[in-house]
């Protein structure tokens, strides 16, 4: 079963506006930790944002919000004020208790000048 | 953050060959080192765990003899792809997770990408 779902295959952004990426995750398990990777087309996995499973509040890092609904099991990200160096696949990813990473299919997101 | 390198970050060779990639934390002790693969426009497909000092646990499908993996010392793991074909090009990663991590993540290196002719 799919542990990661990641429905958005592309998006497109205007420069300056807020876009958000979905991602729903699928785990039994109380304790795990979601996280969002950006790479971009040098092939890096640059680390964006990670949110517990037991935070009470939303994880933020800058321009980057997570939108953690855990009864609803959905971690979406947010990106306010995109920039052209926004352009990228982002990949949200699921660890839980045995280490294992569980990566989605990945959105493709092209910010337009 | 914790920083993890691979070397080399590109590189080319004939098929039937070997190719060996290595992947270091450099500043954190790695317990776990993780191999993925990833082609073209797809996710990151993990190949196999590796703890320092026991042998590699591989994903289903992915077959041990042709991809040999060492995690020998805290710092250092390496992937050797045996009897490299064109179907073994990819973009491999590694990622490494330390000993007292408390978040889950794991560091992931800058990847290289093979390239088998």
């Amino acid at each position: 079963a799919q542990k990661i779902t990641q429905t958005q295959p592309g998006m497109f952004v205007q420069e300056k506006e807020a876009v958000t990426l979905d991602c729903t995750y699928d785990t039994s398990d109380p304790s795990y930790g979601l996280f969002w990777y950006k790479q971009p087309s040098s092939g890096e996995m640059i680390f964006l944002i990670y949110q517990g499973s037991y935070d009470q509040q939303n994880a933020t890092e800058g321009r980057y919000s997570l939108n953690f609904q855990k009864a609803r099991k959905s971690a979406n990200l947010v990106i306010s004020a995109s920039q052209l160096g926004d352009s990228a696949m982002y990949f949200c990813a699921m660890s839980q208790t045995g280490n294992q990473f569980y990566f989605g299919t990945g959105t493709s997101l092209t910010v337009i000048p | 953050g914790a920083v993890v390198s691979q070397h080399p970050s590109r590189v080319i060779c004939k098929s039937g060959t070997s190719v060996k990639i290595e992947c270091r934390s450099l500043d954190f002790q790695a317990t776990t080192m993780f191999w993925y693969r990833q082609f073209p426009k797809q996710s990151l497909m993990l190949m196999a765990t590796s703890n320092e000092g026991s042998k590699a646990t591989y994903e289903q499908g992915v077959e041990k003899d042709k991809f040999l993996i060492n995690h020998a010392s805290l710092t250092l793991s390496t992937l050797t792809v045996t009897s490299a074909h064109p179907e073994d090009s990819s973009f491999y990663i590694c990622s490494a997770r330390g000993l007292a991590e408390l978040t889950y993540e794991q560091y992931f290196g800058p990847g290289t990408r093979l390239t088998v002719t």
